[in-house]
């Protein structure tokens, strides 16, 4: 069964860096999604992202943060200067149309130090 | 605007009994969709159905049934004889009918104590 997967599983980095989270949807999706989870609390929207441009973003998708699927399977997510409230799991999802269920990868643990 | 609210934060229950999780949900879309996802303590987010808001039938899927009711904006779900694997935290969910995001609630940590 097709799924949807997240490169690192557990990403440690020092406060001003950059950082990368990897993500492969599903491979006939056509809509990709951001969501971050803070420890302990309810799974956030960041952001979604169609035909190759971002189709909507939250506030907390500020100037830090950019998308980009650099080619026909990855979709990423960039946050420029990482800062401690930027630790959380990051989940990225995908769907075949807009209003279809999302389907959910691992996530990726980020830790800010 | 667009919220979910679950009011139960934890819920234990002992083995093989039923448990209710509720969920309340506020939109001013005539069409959207309401999900349920399971967190298991592994961390993924598992899907576990859909519902759009013309359907208002209610589901059952093995020991997993869903009550959706548009007068009181609720979608429930209910765990029939429960086991200690359904232990999890779970999320009820909202889509607008233009999709993008989705809204989750603050989650129901459900512990089944065996």
């Amino acid at each position: 069964e097709p799924e949807v997967t997240q490169t690192p599983s557990h990403q440690v980095t020092q406060m001003g860096q950059e950082v990368i989270l990897r993500c492969v949807p599903i491979s006939n999706h056509l809509y990709f999604y951001w969501y971050r989870q803070i420890l302990g609390q309810k799974v956030e929207f960041l952001v979604s992202f169609y035909n190759n441009e971002i189709s909507e973003k939250s506030e907390i998708f500020d100037d830090q943060f950019s998308v980009e699927r650099p080619d026909g399977s990855n979709f990423t997510l960039k946050i420029r200067s990482t800062k401690l409230e930027d630790s959380a799991m990051y989940f990225c999802a995908s769907n075949s149309g807009s209003t279809d269920t999302q389907y959910f990868g691992p996530g990726t643990r980020l830790t800010v130090l | 605007a667009q919220k979910v609210t679950q009011a139960q934060t934890e819920i234990s229950v002992v083995e093989k009994e039923d448990v209710t999780l509720d969920c309340v949900y506020e939109t001013r879309d005539t069409t959207y969709y309401l999900f349920w996802y399971k967190q298991p303590p592994s961390g993924e987010l598992v899907f576990l159905i859909r519902r759009n808001s013309f359907d208002e039938q209610n589901e059952i899927s093995g020991r997993y049934s869903w009550n959706f009711q548009k007068s009181t904006s609720s979608f429930n779900f209910t765990i029939t004889a429960s086991q200690v694997v359904d232990s999890a935290v779970y999320f009820c969910a909202l889509s607008s009918n233009t999709g993008n995001q989705f809204y989750f609630g603050t989650g129901t940590s459900l512990t089944v104590i065996p």
